[in-house]
């Protein structure tokens, strides 16, 4: 019963690549994210999806796209892959409320190496 | 933008009390505190919002000073379990960033028998 599930763990493609990142929660909450975990263990914000709304960071390359099917879901999708998208790649949920007093629960993260 | 964290590093031997802090240029609404152990998910710890407010969690505490625009973590008779990198993370309000946290670069805690 894994709160936040991300598919697959581990990644290893070539560079020019499409590639997607499947997350689930199962806990109920509105708001997921996308976070980026570079080799210096910087834990950068990529999206944030909140009841069909998405803000996006501005300094993501628009070769990063969430999808989200449901509440429950928010799938990164990555096309042409470059050397530096290599990372760790965390999906995160929250009952994200107007006074942002919730905690963020992790997925276990997706290791993406590039070739 | 993104808050300070100090120390970059530090080591302690088990038992040993350590501090960390977190510092933003703007002013805080709020402070998060995360441990994420090598090669694993960051895990909460705990939110402070108010000005002033303590929290605890175990020997783990947390204090939040928001006209100084800073939190500290306070570890007590550290464990080993207590191993991991620690992240503040914060919420600003004003940025188009919705509810996510802009985080801290970490601080490395390495507890030794």
């Amino acid at each position: 019963d894994t709160a936040v599930s991300q598919t697959p763990k581990y990644l290893v493609t070539q560079m020019g690549n499409d590639k997607s990142i499947k997350c689930e929660q199962n806990l109920g909450h509105d708001t997921m994210y996308w976070y980026k975990q570079d080799s210096k263990k910087f834990l950068k914000i990529m999206f944030s999806y909140n009841n069909k709304e998405l803000i996006i960071n501005e300094t993501v390359p628009n070769r990063f796209s969430p999808k989200s099917p449901d509440k429950a879901h928010l799938n990164l999708h990555i096309n042409s892959l470059e050397l530096g998208d290599s990372a760790v790649y965390f999906c995160a949920s929250s009952q994200g409320g107007t006074l942002s007093n919730q905690p963020q629960h992790f997925g276990d993260g997706t290791r993406l190496s590039i070739l | 933008q993104q808050p300070v964290q100090s120390p970059q590093a530090v080591i302690l031997r088990e038992g040993e009390d350590a501090v960390i802090n977190c510092s933003s240029s703007k002013a805080l609404y709020s402070v998060h505190w995360y441990r994420q152990k090598h090669g694993e998910a960051p895990v909460f710890l705990m939110i402070l919002l108010k000005g002033g407010e303590q929290k605890g969690h175990e020997k783990i505490s947390a204090s939040f000073n928001e006209k100084k625009q800073q939190s500290s973590l306070y570890l007590t008779a550290s464990q080993l379990s207590y191993s991991g990198t620690y992240f503040c993370g914060t919420v600003d309000p004003n940025s188009n960033s919705g509810y996510a946290l802009n985080f801290g670069k970490g601080t490395s805690l390495l507890v030794t028998p």
